[in-house]
């Protein structure tokens, strides 16, 4: 268990609908990564929060928004879905400067 | 830029044999060095790291990777693999002194698969 907690674990959902994906980091750590895993692109890094502010983007497209909370958790939101974007969503934390990433279980995402 | 070549997509072996995941990676910068293990169904978990001194790094159930700078890699070992080593394994790069900016690039990993 790396202390890295995503909900929900498992999401279902048509084109065209709109879906919240929930990280909560590990305690005491001020940095929040997603990444997207699909067959086709593989492990691609889509985004990075430092304590609220957005610190680096990746390959995210414009329907994907994300944000982190004061309490730290971030949300991933994902809009205008296609089945394209079928694919697990892992959240990872990290402490402030830290290289080392834990993962969380990540939220496996079906668009039908 | 960076980007990181996983060599071998599957790599069958038998159980207590011995096993070598080759990773290769390319950067203009200097890069911290990692490898993943993902069990099915399962999340990404730190197998081990390079970040500075030895260039040989273990992990605690008998793993190895050598950073080899002058030929871009550092590939994973095992001396005699299990059973329950059967998984995905990636091989990730980050680059330093990134002012905080600690994205990891990831190859299109390797699925190790050990037979009895």
């Amino acid at each position: 268990d790396s202390g890295v907690t995503q909900t929900p674990k498992h999401l279902i959902t048509a084109t065209g609908q709109r879906v919240t994906l929930r990280c909560s980091p590990r305690s005491g750590d001020l940095s929040v990564y997603w990444y997207q895993q699909s067959l086709d692109q593989g492990l691609q890094f889509l985004i990075q929060y430092y304590n609220g502010e957005e610190r680096a983007k990746g390959n995210i497209l414009e329907r994907f928004s994300a944000q982190q909370f004061p309490d730290l958790h971030s949300e991933l939101n994902l809009s205008s879905l296609e089945l394209g974007d079928s694919a697990l969503y892992f959240c990872a934390s990290s402490v402030e400067g830290g290289y080392e990433q834990f993962f969380g279980p990540g939220t496996r995402l079906t668009v039908l | 830029a960076q980007s990181v070549t996983q060599l071998d997509s599957q790599v069958p072996v038998f159980e207590e044999a011995p096993v070598e995941l080759r990773c290769n990676y390319s950067s203009s910068v200097s890069v911290y060095l990692f490898w993943y293990v993902q069990y099915p169904n399962q999340g990404l978990q730190l197998l081990l790291k390079y970040l500075s001194g030895s260039t040989l790094v273990e992990s605690i159930n008998g793993f190895e990777a050598e950073f080899n700078k002058s030929q871009t890699s550092f590939h994973l070992r095992k001396p005699s693999v299990h059973i329950s080593d059967t998984a995905e394994y990636f091989c990730a790069v980050s680059p330093l002194f990134s002012g905080g900016y600690n994205k990891l690039i990831f190859g299109a990993g390797t699925r190790l698969a050990v037979h009895p």
